[in-house]
């Protein structure tokens, strides 16, 4: 089994709908989670952390269900602009890049 | 526009040539990193460099020998590549070498094409 999960997709939804996508950890130990987006022919930017509690920014919801061992990204009322491959982050441990596992990423097209 | 910056972001090289990448992050940093993207797969770190001493080597070919001069620059030196090393090769900097905040700064990437 993968350390990190993702479905590639690509998921294909219209402008103003809302998508949601899952990411799968193998490790119970892991400790912090993170949503990165990457833009085509662009570099990984952080996007944002999950807090344990599910924390919110905008348009953007990230949950963290430890006991099933996922954590998901919700993306509301969404914009052409949100197109891109967002990758799933997580850390076993703090303690440096090497313990960084990141996903291979879900791939949303939004279309007009 | 970004405060880490990739050169050459495009380059083609056959076999037996050697070339090299560099970076420079603006970000006052102390760690960097070099990554190696391949298509459909993960991220895979190969290189870590806090306080320009190198402290992961994620069992790279030699192929592939990294150069921190100091904190803000990282060089990967290319030499004898086989095709499968094309990939887009991104550099990073964070400002925590644990990188706790999981916040990795990357630069745009070069584009390798080894013929």
């Amino acid at each position: 089994r993968k350390e990190v999960e993702q479905d590639p997709g690509p998921f294909n939804v219209p402008e103003g709908a809302t998508v949601a996508f899952n990411c799968t950890y193998s490790n119970s130990a892991s400790q912090s989670f993170f949503w990165y987006r990457q833009d085509c022919r662009k570099e990984p930017k952080l996007l944002m952390s999950v807090y344990s509690s599910g924390n919110e920014d905008g348009r953007f919801t990230a949950q963290l269900n430890r006991a099933s061992q996922y954590i998901s990204l919700l993306i509301r009322d969404s914009k052409l602009s949100d197109s891109a491959t967002y990758l799933c982050v997580v850390t076993p441990r703090p303690g440096g890049a090497s313990k960084i596992i990141f996903g291979s990423g879900t791939r949303l097209s939004i279309r007009p | 526009e970004t405060g880490v910056t990739q050169t050459p972001r495009h380059l083609v090289m056959g076999m037996t040539n050697k070339k090299s990448l560099k970076c420079e992050q603006h970000l006052g940093h102390n760690a960097m990193y070099w990554y190696k993207q391949s298509a459909k797969k993960p991220l895979e770190l190969m290189f870590v460099y806090n306080f320009k001493e190198q402290t992961e080597n994620n069992s790279v070919p030699s192929r592939f020998s990294p150069e921190c001069p100091n904190s803000s620059h990282l060089f990967l030196h290319l030499h004898t590549l086989q095709p499968e090393d094309s990939a887009l090769y991104l550099c990073a900097s964070s400002q925590d070498p644990n990188v706790n905040t999981g916040e990795l700064f990357f630069g745009e990437g070069s584009r390798l094409t080894v013929l």
